[in-house]
């Protein structure tokens, strides 16, 4: 079945490294997207990751990917105030159209 | 700004109204998408259109009703809705054949339903 989970709440320092995780079950998934939310807004996609590639970096981003596990993790280094939302990681569902299969979502607070 | 708009970002209706939500895209996508975000539940993909023809409808109740006139807008028809239909309901595109596909979002519109 289709099933992608997170943590739902990550508590850091301002200028500590977070690390978000997910685990997702299609071993099928081509793409695994990180999206962010901030407080009364859509959706922004961050980054994206195909499943040939095990790390991928931009900017203070790192995404890691471990196909076998089937763990994919969103890095962010030097946290920031601004980077206090929600996190969604999402892979690539069956069918010919692009279904994204949204996990929970993980809340990042960051603190002084 | 992603190139998706929505409007109106905030709605109050009542049990026995009908009302639309508008979307669109800027961005010359070929494929759209509503999803429904509660609080109780992780994002809901609701319908998906490609090239303008519905190629999924995830066993929405017929109280939502899409309507996609041409490949930059987006309409979701409401009627008869209940309480437990408050929800931001989110506008997505993405251009079909790239190899990403990655979705852009709109901003969503903040429904509550009385």
């Amino acid at each position: 079945g289709e099933d992608v989970e997170q943590s739902l709440f990550l508590s850091v320092r301002e200028g500590d490294s977070s690390v978000i995780n997910c685990t997702y079950t299609d071993s099928s998934s081509t793409y695994l997207y990180w999206y962010k939310q901030e407080p009364g807004a859509g959706l922004q996609l961050l980054t994206y990751i195909f499943s040939n590639m095990d790390m991928k970096q931009d900017q203070r981003l790192t995404v890691l990917l471990n196909k076998k596990d089937k763990h994919l993790s969103l890095r962010i280094a030097d946290t920031q105030t601004g980077d206090s939302a929600i996190y969604f990681c999402a892979e690539r569902g069956p069918g010919g159209y692009n279904k994204l299969i949204f996990g929970a979502g993980t809340r990042l607070a960051v603190h002084p | 700004e992603t190139g998706v708009t929505q409007t109106p970002r905030h709605l109050v209706m009542g049990m026995t109204n009908k009302k639309s939500l508008k979307c669109e895209q800027h961005l010359g996508h070929n494929a759209m998408y509503w999803y429904k975000q509660s609080a109780k539940k992780p994002l809901e993909l609701m319908f998906v259109y490609s090239l303008e023809e519905r190629v999924e409808n995830n066993s929405v109740p017929s109280r939502f009703s899409p309507e996609c006139p041409n490949s930059s807008h987006l309409f979701l028809h409401l009627h008869t809705l209940q309480p437990e239909d408050s929800a931001l309901y989110l506008c997505a595109s993405s251009q079909e054949g790239t190899s990403s596909n990655e979705q852009f979002f709109g901003p969503g519109t903040r429904l509550t339903v009385l």
